[in-house]
Protein backbone atom coordinates (compact mmCIF):
# COMPACT_ATOMS: atom_id res chain seq x y z
CA UNK A 1 0.00 0.00 0.00
CA UNK A 2 0.93 3.76 -0.01
CA UNK A 3 2.96 4.98 2.43
CA UNK A 4 3.34 8.64 3.64
CA UNK A 5 3.44 11.12 1.36
CA UNK A 6 5.26 14.25 1.72
CA UNK A 7 5.12 17.58 -1.46
CA UNK A 8 7.20 19.19 -2.20
CA UNK A 9 10.23 17.12 -2.03
CA UNK A 10 11.99 20.43 -2.07
CA UNK A 11 11.29 24.18 -0.94
CA UNK A 12 13.24 27.01 -1.12
CA UNK A 13 12.35 30.53 -0.77
CA UNK A 14 13.16 33.97 0.76
CA UNK A 15 13.70 35.13 3.98
CA UNK A 16 10.86 36.86 5.54
CA UNK A 17 8.18 34.38 2.97
CA UNK A 18 4.88 32.08 4.10
CA UNK A 19 5.55 28.90 2.97
CA UNK A 20 3.68 25.28 3.68
CA UNK A 21 4.22 21.64 4.07
CA UNK A 22 2.08 18.97 3.06
CA UNK A 23 1.74 15.35 4.48
CA UNK A 24 -0.38 12.51 3.36
CA UNK A 25 -0.04 9.91 6.24
CA UNK A 26 -1.35 6.09 5.28
CA UNK A 27 -5.13 5.70 5.21
CA UNK A 28 -6.38 4.76 8.09
CA UNK A 29 -3.26 6.14 10.73
CA UNK A 30 -5.15 8.22 13.09
CA UNK A 31 -1.85 9.59 14.34
CA UNK A 32 0.35 12.21 12.19
CA UNK A 33 3.71 13.74 13.49
CA UNK A 34 6.05 16.39 12.51
CA UNK A 35 9.85 16.32 12.75
CA UNK A 36 12.57 18.74 12.10
CA UNK A 37 16.00 17.30 11.01
CA UNK A 38 18.84 19.78 10.60
CA UNK A 39 22.21 18.61 8.65
CA UNK A 40 23.78 16.26 10.92
CA UNK A 41 21.11 15.38 13.29
CA UNK A 42 18.65 13.51 14.99
CA UNK A 43 14.99 14.38 13.99
CA UNK A 44 13.61 16.66 16.63
CA UNK A 45 9.75 16.46 17.68
CA UNK A 46 7.62 19.53 16.47
CA UNK A 47 3.74 18.15 16.82
CA UNK A 48 1.62 15.72 17.12
CA UNK A 49 -2.06 15.01 16.28
CA UNK A 50 -4.36 12.52 17.30
CA UNK A 51 -7.21 12.53 14.41
CA UNK A 52 -8.12 16.19 13.74
CA UNK A 53 -6.73 17.90 16.98
CA UNK A 54 -2.98 18.90 17.68
CA UNK A 55 -3.06 16.09 21.09
CA UNK A 56 0.88 17.84 21.65
CA UNK A 57 3.01 20.82 20.24
CA UNK A 58 5.34 21.47 22.93
CA UNK A 59 7.79 21.22 20.40
CA UNK A 60 7.12 23.97 18.09
CA UNK A 61 10.14 26.49 18.51
CA UNK A 62 7.83 29.46 18.11
CA UNK A 63 4.79 31.12 17.15
CA UNK A 64 5.50 30.75 13.07
CA UNK A 65 5.15 27.12 12.89
CA UNK A 66 1.71 26.24 13.21
CA UNK A 67 0.07 23.06 11.55
CA UNK A 68 -3.40 21.81 10.88
CA UNK A 69 -5.00 18.73 10.08
CA UNK A 70 -9.01 19.81 9.04
CA UNK A 71 -10.01 16.47 8.49
CA UNK A 72 -7.87 13.95 10.79
CA UNK A 73 -6.11 13.20 7.29
CA UNK A 74 -3.91 15.49 5.30
CA UNK A 75 -1.65 17.95 7.31
CA UNK A 76 -0.26 20.65 6.75
CA UNK A 77 2.84 22.67 8.36
CA UNK A 78 2.91 26.03 7.79
CA UNK A 79 5.98 28.81 8.56
CA UNK A 80 5.48 32.71 8.85
CA UNK A 81 8.20 34.97 8.12
CA UNK A 82 10.42 32.40 6.97
CA UNK A 83 14.20 32.51 9.06
CA UNK A 84 17.87 31.00 7.67
CA UNK A 85 18.09 28.96 10.60
CA UNK A 86 14.09 27.07 9.36
CA UNK A 87 16.01 25.40 6.64
CA UNK A 88 15.86 21.62 7.52
CA UNK A 89 14.24 18.58 6.21
CA UNK A 90 10.76 18.44 7.42
CA UNK A 91 10.03 14.68 8.15
CA UNK A 92 6.09 13.74 8.62
CA UNK A 93 5.26 10.21 10.39
CA UNK A 94 2.01 8.44 10.71
CA UNK A 95 0.84 5.95 13.14
CA UNK A 96 -2.03 3.14 13.42
CA UNK A 97 -2.96 4.79 17.12
CA UNK A 98 -0.80 7.32 19.48
CA UNK A 99 1.34 5.87 22.08
CA UNK A 100 4.84 5.83 21.93
CA UNK A 101 5.06 1.72 21.53
CA UNK A 102 3.39 2.40 18.01
CA UNK A 103 5.34 1.99 15.09
CA UNK A 104 5.77 5.45 13.24
CA UNK A 105 6.17 5.04 9.33
CA UNK A 106 7.81 8.28 8.37
CA UNK A 107 7.46 9.79 4.87
CA UNK A 108 10.27 11.33 2.44
CA UNK A 109 10.76 14.28 3.95
CA UNK A 110 10.42 18.13 2.69
CA UNK A 111 14.08 19.87 1.87
CA UNK A 112 13.71 23.53 3.20
CA UNK A 113 16.34 25.94 2.32
CA UNK A 114 15.64 29.53 2.95
CA UNK A 115 18.08 31.98 1.63
CA UNK B 1 14.65 15.35 30.37
CA UNK B 2 15.02 12.85 27.46
CA UNK B 3 18.45 12.30 26.06
CA UNK B 4 19.79 9.60 23.60
CA UNK B 5 23.76 9.61 22.98
CA UNK B 6 25.14 7.58 20.11
CA UNK B 7 28.18 6.43 19.17
CA UNK B 8 30.00 9.21 16.70
CA UNK B 9 30.74 8.40 13.15
CA UNK B 10 31.26 7.51 10.53
CA UNK B 11 31.90 3.87 11.12
CA UNK B 12 33.55 1.90 7.66
CA UNK B 13 33.73 -1.73 8.11
CA UNK B 14 34.76 -4.72 5.60
CA UNK B 15 32.14 -6.84 4.56
CA UNK B 16 31.52 -9.84 7.17
CA UNK B 17 32.80 -7.41 10.10
CA UNK B 18 30.75 -7.40 12.93
CA UNK B 19 29.41 -4.34 14.18
CA UNK B 20 28.41 -2.79 17.18
CA UNK B 21 26.73 0.97 17.67
CA UNK B 22 26.69 2.14 20.90
CA UNK B 23 23.44 3.44 22.69
CA UNK B 24 22.91 5.15 25.95
CA UNK B 25 19.76 7.13 27.48
CA UNK B 26 18.13 9.14 30.14
CA UNK B 27 14.68 9.26 30.62
CA UNK B 28 12.65 10.21 33.10
CA UNK B 29 10.33 7.48 32.75
CA UNK B 30 10.26 3.70 31.51
CA UNK B 31 10.69 4.04 28.02
CA UNK B 32 10.22 2.29 24.65
CA UNK B 33 13.29 2.04 22.87
CA UNK B 34 14.06 1.72 18.83
CA UNK B 35 16.72 1.74 16.31
CA UNK B 36 15.48 3.18 13.35
CA UNK B 37 17.60 2.98 9.54
CA UNK B 38 17.61 5.71 6.83
CA UNK B 39 18.95 3.72 3.68
CA UNK B 40 20.80 5.90 0.89
CA UNK B 41 17.21 8.20 -0.67
CA UNK B 42 15.11 6.29 1.38
CA UNK B 43 12.92 7.58 4.47
CA UNK B 44 13.59 6.87 8.00
CA UNK B 45 12.51 3.23 9.02
CA UNK B 46 11.84 1.51 11.92
CA UNK B 47 14.39 -1.41 12.40
CA UNK B 48 13.97 -3.24 16.00
CA UNK B 49 12.55 -2.15 19.18
CA UNK B 50 12.37 -3.21 22.55
CA UNK B 51 9.61 -2.23 25.23
CA UNK B 52 10.66 -3.61 28.50
CA UNK B 53 13.81 -4.38 30.28
CA UNK B 54 15.92 -7.15 29.23
CA UNK B 55 13.64 -7.60 25.50
CA UNK B 56 15.87 -8.00 22.59
CA UNK B 57 14.54 -6.69 19.69
CA UNK B 58 15.74 -8.22 15.95
CA UNK B 59 15.51 -7.67 12.69
CA UNK B 60 17.37 -8.44 9.02
CA UNK B 61 20.38 -9.92 11.42
CA UNK B 62 20.25 -6.83 13.44
CA UNK B 63 19.67 -7.29 17.55
CA UNK B 64 19.75 -4.94 20.45
CA UNK B 65 18.81 -6.02 24.29
CA UNK B 66 17.43 -3.09 26.61
CA UNK B 67 19.60 -3.04 29.21
CA UNK B 68 18.27 -0.85 32.39
CA UNK B 69 20.99 -1.50 34.34
CA UNK B 70 23.09 0.31 32.01
CA UNK B 71 20.33 2.08 30.52
CA UNK B 72 21.89 1.20 27.53
CA UNK B 73 20.08 -0.53 23.90
CA UNK B 74 23.52 -1.20 21.82
CA UNK B 75 23.13 -2.16 18.33
CA UNK B 76 24.88 -5.19 17.18
CA UNK B 77 25.20 -7.42 13.60
CA UNK B 78 27.64 -10.50 13.74
CA UNK B 79 28.43 -10.11 9.59
CA UNK B 80 27.73 -6.83 7.58
CA UNK B 81 26.99 -6.91 4.25
CA UNK B 82 27.29 -3.93 1.56
CA UNK B 83 23.73 -3.59 1.11
CA UNK B 84 24.02 -2.77 5.14
CA UNK B 85 25.12 0.81 4.67
CA UNK B 86 23.01 3.28 6.04
CA UNK B 87 22.69 6.01 8.55
CA UNK B 88 21.37 4.47 12.17
CA UNK B 89 19.29 6.37 14.53
CA UNK B 90 18.87 5.18 18.52
CA UNK B 91 15.59 6.97 19.71
CA UNK B 92 12.99 6.23 22.60
CA UNK B 93 9.75 7.10 23.45
CA UNK B 94 9.14 7.92 27.20
CA UNK B 95 6.71 7.34 29.29
CA UNK B 96 3.02 8.92 28.28
CA UNK B 97 4.57 10.33 25.52
CA UNK B 98 3.61 9.64 21.95
CA UNK B 99 6.86 11.34 20.22
CA UNK B 100 10.04 9.94 19.79
CA UNK B 101 13.45 11.47 20.95
CA UNK B 102 16.30 10.78 18.81
CA UNK B 103 19.96 10.12 18.94
CA UNK B 104 22.06 12.31 16.25
CA UNK B 105 22.48 9.48 14.11
CA UNK B 106 25.73 6.67 13.04
CA UNK B 107 26.42 6.88 9.35
CA UNK B 108 28.08 2.84 8.63
CA UNK B 109 29.92 1.94 5.27
CA UNK B 110 30.48 -1.28 4.33
CA UNK B 111 33.00 -1.98 1.78
CA UNK B 112 33.75 -5.20 0.00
Amino acid sequence: GAGVSQTPSNKVTEKGKYVELRCDPISGHTALYWYRQSLGQGPEFLIYFQGTGAADDSGLPNDRFFAVRPEGSVSTLKIQRTERGDSAVYLCASSLSGGGNNEQFFGPGTRLTVL
Amino acid sequence: GDSVTQMEGPVTLSEEAFLTINCTYTATGYPSLFWYVQYPGEGLQLLLKATKADDKGSNKGFEATYRKETTSFHLEKGSVQVSDSAVYFCALSDTGANNLFFGTGTRLTVIP
